[in-house]
């Protein structure tokens, strides 16, 4: 059974400029959750989807976004970046919910220059 | 708000060295612990997963405890090995959301040959 993907692995951007994330869950998955990993502030909930419909939402401005497709892959949208937004973006899926085992992506390493 | 507190952030031993991992938390309201392991610029792999009901769960060499009472848990991992050289997290989900984790900030682990 295939892994969480994530694409692209890695990623330079300058200022001002806007990026999309590419998560596709396990097979079979439905909700799949967003993560934003900087060593300042360790590991912090972006948000998670499920079933197409946004379920939760951390506290990030609203330059961020998502959205998951019929297929549960989902998107991140950063717009209008910052230099503080250079991270390790991490998704994770499971089955129904985070009741359940989460599996991690090997995550996506974002420079912003 | 669920405040997580992971110490030490960094631990040398050498080894073969029986060691002890602390996760502290400020909310009991947990719905499960769940103990990851990231190596550098990887994803997270799930290590151990504890249900609020339980005390303990156990696989292979490690060894993971849960008292909600006292806001702790800890991951026991005996006779280290190099190959155990990596960044342990632990997540908590809250009873009242099963969607977000809650992450520590980590504790980097090198084990010397």
């Amino acid at each position: 059974k295939a892994g969480v993907t994530q694409t692209p692995r890695y990623l330079i951007k300058t200022r001002g400029q806007q990026v999309t994330l590419s998560c596709s869950p396990i097979s079979g998955h439905r909700s799949v959750s967003w993560y934003q990993q900087t060593p300042g502030q360790g590991l912090q909930f972006l948000f998670e989807y499920f079933s197409e419909t946004q379920r939760n939402k951390g506290n990030f401005p609203g330059r961020f976004s998502g959205r998951q497709f019929s297929n549960s892959r989902s998107e991140m949208n950063v717009s209008t970046l910052e230099l503080g937004d250079s991270a390790l973006y991490l998704c994770a899926s499971t089955v129904g919910g985070g009741a359940n085992t989460q599996y991690f992506g090997p995550g996506t390493r974002l420079t912003v220059l | 708000k669920q405040e997580v507190t992971q110490i030490p952030a960094a631990l040398s031993v050498p080894e073969g060295e029986n060691l002890v991992l602390n996760c502290s938390f400020t909310d009991s309201a947990i719905y499960n612990l769940q103990w990851f392991r990231q190596d550098p610029g990887k994803g997270l792999t799930s290590l151990l997963l504890i249900q609020s009901s339980q005390r303990e769960q156990t696989s292979g060499r490690l060894n993971a405890s849960l008292d909600k009472s006292s806001g702790r848990s800890t991951l026991y991992i005996a006779a280290s090995q190099p190959g155990d050289s990596a960044t342990y997290l632990c997540a908590l989900l809250m009873l009242y959301n099963f969607n977000k984790f809650y992450f520590g900030s980590g504790t980097k682990l090198n084990v010397k040959p």
